[in-house]
């Protein structure tokens, strides 16, 4: 299965600052079928981000998704009060479908 | 706007089957071109996809969990479920139902989740 190795681990960042998050496959992904996630706390998560850099229904033009084969990266330009949250990346170009461990961006 | 709701026992003993229930609103679970998914979240910890249904009947689970899961579809109830044989503590987790368009694989509908705690 493609192991998923996301950092850094926590990001601690200003409101308005960009942010860099890194999602690193242990073997090409297929396609770039690479999604992100964001998830807050007793939520379930929310589809950001599919096939590496198209950004989901409603999801504000700040989040971006880059990359292709065994690296990828999510960037928020500014951030908002809202988007300090847990962040996954999934692949879904075989099967088993897998996640990353998260990257959690907190107010610093 | 489809919803998805989970439901069931909070709580199950060791060595016992988990059941849980995705009901499907705002959406037919027959339709051409979606796969209906359970994912679970350890507490503190990240996701991992046990499976996936098509309102067909055909499946494909995570091999992690081999012969442990069956996901079965009730069309006529709009429902999907997770069945979880032999439980430990390790299967202690957030479940949650999801949708997946059949020509990708990434969940766009969540349920919110529910935990299940194996304890005796």
């Amino acid at each position: 299965e493609i192991v998923l190795t996301q950092s850094p681990g926590t990001l601690s960042l200003s409101p308005g600052e960009r942010a860099t998050l890194s999602c690193r496959a242990s073997q090409s992904v297929s396609s770039s079928y690479l999604a992100w996630y964001q998830q807050k706390f007793g939520q379930a998560p929310r589809l950001l981000i599919y096939g590496a850099s198209s950004r989901a229904t409603g999801i504000p033009d700040r989040f971006s998704g880059s990359g292709s084969g065994t690296d990828f990266i999510l960037t928020i330009s500014r951030l908002e009060p809202e988007d300090f949250a847990v962040y996954y990346c999934q692949q879904y170009g075989s099967s088993p479908w897998t996640f990353g461990q998260g990257t959690k961006v907190e107010i610093k | 706007q489809v919803q998805l709701r989970e439901s069931g026992p909070g709580l199950v003993k060791p060595s016992q089957t988990l059941s849980l229930t995705c009901t499907v609103s705002g959406g037919s679970i027959s339709s051409v071109g979606y796969y209906w998914s359970w994912i679970r979240q350890h507490p503190g910890k990240g996701l991992e996809w046990i499976g996936y249904i098509y309102y067909s009947g055909s499946t494909n689970n995570n091999p992690s969990l081999k012969s442990r899961v069956i996901i079965s579809v009730d069309t006529s109830k709009n429902q999907f479920s997770l069945k979880l044989s032999s439980v430990t503590a390790a299967d202690t987790a957030v479940y949650y139902c999801a949708r997946v368009a059949i020509w990708s694989g990434y969940f766009d509908y969540w349920g919110q989740g529910t935990l299940v705690t194996v304890s005796s």
